[in-house]
């Protein structure tokens, strides 16, 4: 089945740098894009960046342009979020999603259980 | 930026009855683009409607997907108890961002 299982989260000081690895399985991670969405606390989602299969492609949210890097590995099926510059306001859980199509539709199908990232001094 | 306004913020129902959950977009967004998730407390969010009117695998027919341009809906026919939880619609429109709606928490009257 598919899984997606998110690792690198902690408490981390401002303007320090963390890195996100989301492990994918179950399906043939070359074939799908990936997003990172993320939810601080007691808040909505917010959708972080996306990748396309091949890593050609990578589009980010304003808030985090030129702060945080999406990127992958095929060959590790592994999917990453590298942060630099924390700021408080990106303390959140950050989710990894599969990104599918079915027909011109797009969704996200699956999502990881999510890993805390807490930006505080 | 494409802008997703839903509305109620909260809605207050009981078991059985139906909930309407609207979605309206700042400008029109492709059928095809429009998505709706169900997230329950410490969960990751749940895939329900893509295309605006397709159920995903599993999904129980009494989620209805509806709409079209700027106004989107998500119709529960008849609420049961494991559908208390927060709704997000979200578009992928062509050009990211592709966000989120801020919520719809649907809870126990």
């Amino acid at each position: 089945q598919v899984q997606l299982l998110e690792s690198g989260g902690g408490v981390v000081q401002p303007e320090k740098s963390l890195r996100l690895s989301c492990a994918a399985s179950g399906f043939t991670f070359s074939y799908y894009g990936m997003h990172w969405v993320r939810q601080a606390p007691g808040k909505g989602l917010e959708w972080v960046a996306v990748i396309w299969s091949d890593g050609s492609i990578r589009y980010y949210a304003d808030s985090v342009k030129g702060r945080f890097t999406i990127s992958r590995d095929n060959s590790r099926d592994t999917l990453y979020l590298q942060m630099y510059s924390l700021r408080a306001e990106d303390t959140a859980v950050y989710y990894c999603a599969r990104f599918g199509c079915n027909g011109g539709a797009c969704y996200s199908d699956y999502w990881g259980r999510g890993t805390l990232v807490t930006v505080s001094s | 930026e494409l802008v997703l306004t839903q509305s109620p913020g909260t809605l207050s129902l009981s078991p059985g009855e139906r909930a309407t959950l609207s979605c309206r977009a700042s400008q029109s967004v492709f059928i095809s683009h429009l998505v709706w998730y169900q997230q329950k407390p410490g969960q990751p969010p749940r895939l329900l409607i893509y295309g605006a009117s397709n159920r995903a695998t599993g999904i129980p027919d009494r989620f209805i997907g509806g709409g079209s341009g700027t106004d989107f809906t998500l119709t529960i026919t008849r609420l049961e108890p494991e559908d208390f939880a927060v709704y997000y619609c979200q578009q992928h429109d062509n050009s990211p961002p592709w966000t989120f709606g801020q919520g719809t928490r649907v809870e126990v009257k």
